[in-house]
């Protein structure tokens, strides 16, 4: 089975542009999350959903972020507009309620930069 | 609220030595703790769990015991080896299932393993 997909791998943008960051949760997980990890402040949950709906958001740093889920298989994370301090490695990662000790299954990661 | 504290990095190690990494936590009632590991330029992966007290997680010759007396879960390896090079986090999830399945992540632990 392919495990949770993330596109693109790898972001460069200028500073005022808007960017989307995708992601695959895997086939039949109803828990998708999003993380940031930076040098300075190490891995961040920026938000959650349970079954399409935001949980909790309280990790999304300003209004600059927002990010959806229409459906069980598809998630972004928008920034408009970007930041060069937005500059981080964006994880996503999926699990499933079923699966016992809420185990997260993480995808590689979009390595963005903001010039 | 929840937290987790992890020894300060990095560590570097000759390879076959003894490894252990401090792992202490703060969290209500019982929660769910794991290792995980990320390999250079990829998403992190479970390593091991433990679920409840006195719990003892094994995987790739890597173990971890759920200390609640000591609100701890050392990770060690005995014999370690130049492919366990990565950053290894620290976790806890209070509730395993339902409606709060997030994860707590201490701030991660560089390992370089020499040859």
């Amino acid at each position: 089975d392919a495990g949770v997909i993330q596109s693109p791998r790898h972001e460069v943008t200028e500073m005022g542009q808007e960017v989307t960051l995708r992601c695959k949760p895997i086939s039949g997980h109803d828990y998708l999350f999003w993380y940031r990890q930076t040098m300075m402040r190490g891995l961040e949950l920026l938000i959650y959903f349970n079954n399409n709906v935001p949980i909790d958001d309280s990790g999304m740093p300003e209004d600059r972020f927002s990010a959806k889920m229409p459906n069980a298989s598809f998630s972004t994370l928008k920034i408009q507009p970007s930041e060069p301090r937005d500059s981080a490695v964006y994880f996503c990662a999926s699990s499933s309620s079923g699966g016992g000790a809420n185990e997260q299954f993480f995808g590689p990661g979009t390595r963005l930069t903001v010039l | 609220g929840d937290s987790v504290t992890q020894m300060e990095g990095p560590v570097t190690l000759s390879e076959e030595a003894f490894l252990t990494i401090n792992c202490t936590y703060t969290a209500t009632g019982y929660p769910s703790l794991f290792w995980y590991v990320q390999y250079p330029g990829e998403g992190l992966q479970l390593l091991l769990k433990a679920t409840k007290a006195d719990d003892k997680g094994s995987n790739k010759g890597f173990e971890a015991t759920y200390r609640k007396e000591t609100t701890s879960f050392h990770l060690e390896k005995g014999s370690v080896q130049v492919s366990d090079s990565a950053v290894y986090f620290c976790a806890l999830s209070r509730h395993p299932t339902g409606a709060n399945s997030k994860l707590t992540f201490g701030k991660g632990i560089t390992l370089s393993v020499r040859p």
